[in-house]
């Protein structure tokens, strides 16, 4: 069954700090895997996308990573700033259609001042 | 470029009624999607169209739920008629897509429309 898990559900920071977003995968054929930003009220905005044979790929402060043989990518955050308080969604899309996209439940991100 | 537009923001009705949501995807971009987001499931896809024709639909909740594409730069939602347990954030997002090709595309979101169903 394909599926995605992200971890943690929930995380608080102070601001400043680094963290670090996780999601598993068992989407098969796997195509590209993409981190999107959802700030709270709005739609969700594209970090990242990764192909199989990408295994980092980073956007200002986030850096995304991918291995494709664990089928586990993770997404970086460095000196969190108050506006990254948002929920963080994986979506893995798999070969050759567009409409296998399995989206993971999200993790909460909240920076605190 | 305004980015993908629905319509309306929020809409409160009453069970029974027909409610119809809209969405204008991004000029140029030939692929729409659907998206109905809860606490409870997250996104998720409900109907897929590619140059106007509705490719998967197997996301649709049931037959109160209908969408149509009749150009490309307008799409529609229909729920009738509506129940309470539709109340949800409905989002539609367009992107480029060639069938059969690479599936490295990107997926722009609109704002979403907040629907309660009393």
């Amino acid at each position: 069954k394909n599926q995605v898990e992200q971890s943690p559900q929930s995380l608080i920071i102070l601001e400043g700090k680094n963290c670090t977003l996780q999601c598993n995968y068992t989407v098969s054929p796997f195509s590209n895997l993409r981190w999107y930003k959802q700030d709270t009220g709005r739609g969700p905005v594209s970090l990242t996308i990764m192909t199989f044979s990408e295994n980092t790929k980073s956007n200002g402060r986030y850096t995304a990573t991918l291995d494709a043989d664990t089928k586990q990518s993770s997404l970086h955050i460095t000196a969190s700033q108050l506006s990254d308080s948002a929920s963080y969604i994986c979506v893995v899309s798999a070969v050759r259609s567009a409409s296998k996209i399995i989206f993971g439940s999200g993790t909460r991100l909240s920076i605190r001042p | 470029d305004a980015g993908v537009i629905q319509s309306p923001r929020h809409e409160v009705t009453e069970m029974g009624q027909e409610v119809t949501l809209r969405c204008k995807p991004i000029s140029g971009h030939n692929s729409l999607f659907w998206y109905r987001q809860t606490m409870m499931r997250g996104l998720e896809l409900l109907i897929y169209f590619n140059n106007n024709v509705p490719i998967d639909d197997s996301g649709m909740p049931e037959d109160r739920f209908s969408a149509k594409m009749p150009n490309a730069s307008f799409s529609t939602l229909k729920i009738q008629p509506s129940e309470p347990r539709d109340s949800a954030v409905y989002f539609c997002a367009s992107s480029f897509y060639q069938l059969g090709g690479t599936v490295s595309y990107e997926q722009y979101f609109g704002p979403g429309t907040r629907l309660t169903v009393t």
